[in-house]
């Protein structure tokens, strides 16, 4: 959705750096969400917020980091402790945690 | 947790006829099912969503099933069209639940063929 905006679209992570993704949104949504999309895969859960000061591991949090100190805004932080973290970053909002996800465009993250 | 498995992994239609894509859930609290539908690199775009207290719901050409019973919902594509060809991930999730997290089935690429 046009309300929902990924940065970069394309990122480079050498070894032993940790890297930051951008997800911000101006539907003033409650609900964010991150997940990873490996390719011919599903997506897999890594964070969610459903309110500013607050968000919950999902599925495969190790090696991540998140923050939601402001509403619209959602950032994921890929550490040196992830060891494959080649895939693509996709990041969700939803009005409230029982209202549809929508995503944003994407973040393609390799490694030099 | 919730699985979610989704078959098949691949379906090659000729352009008009239908496409059925079938999803099985794991836990009988799920009660809220989305169908994403995601071109070559970029972001899935929900397309169609159910919700337990329903068995069928339909949007012009896209319709989704749900068994409730047998733990599986379906999508149906009728009469496809060459733009219908995507990646379609099927998802489910306890609504009422802290989150909403959803998990996703592994993807079903559609081929139409003109």
């Amino acid at each position: 959705d046009g309300g929902i905006t990924q940065s970069p679209k394309y990122l480079f992570r050498k070894e032993g750096q940790n890297v930051t993704l951008s997800c911000e949104q101006n539907l003033n949504h409650d609900a964010m969400y991150w997940y990873r999309q490996d390719p011919g895969q599903g997506l897999r859960l890594i964070y969610y917020s459903q309110i500013v000061n607050d968000f919950q591991k999902g599925d495969i949090a190790e090696g991540y980091s998140v923050s939601r100190e402001k509403k619209e805004s959602f950032p994921l932080t890929v550490t040196s402790a992830q060891k494959n973290p080649t895939a693509f970053y996709l990041c969700a909002s939803a009005a409230y945690s029982n209202q549809p996800q929508h995503f944003g465009d994407g973040t393609r993250l390799s490694i030099l | 947790g919730e699985n979610v498995e989704q078959h098949p992994s691949t379906l090659s239609v000729q352009e008009g006829d239908s496409a059925v894509i079938k999803c099985t859930y794991s836990d009988s609290a799920s009660n809220y099912f989305p169908w994403y539908k995601q071109e070559l690199g970029k972001r899935p775009q929900l397309i169609i969503d159910i919700r337990s207290n329903v068995g069928e719901k339909k949007d012009q050409r896209i319709a989704v099933t749900l068994n409730k019973t047998a733990k599986h919902f379906s999508l149906h594509i009728t009469e496809t069209q060459p733009e219908d060809s995507a990646v379609y991930f099927c998802a489910a999730s306890r609504v009422k639940a802290a989150g909403n997290k959803l998990t996703f089935g592994g993807g079903t690429r559609v081929l139409v063929k003109p």
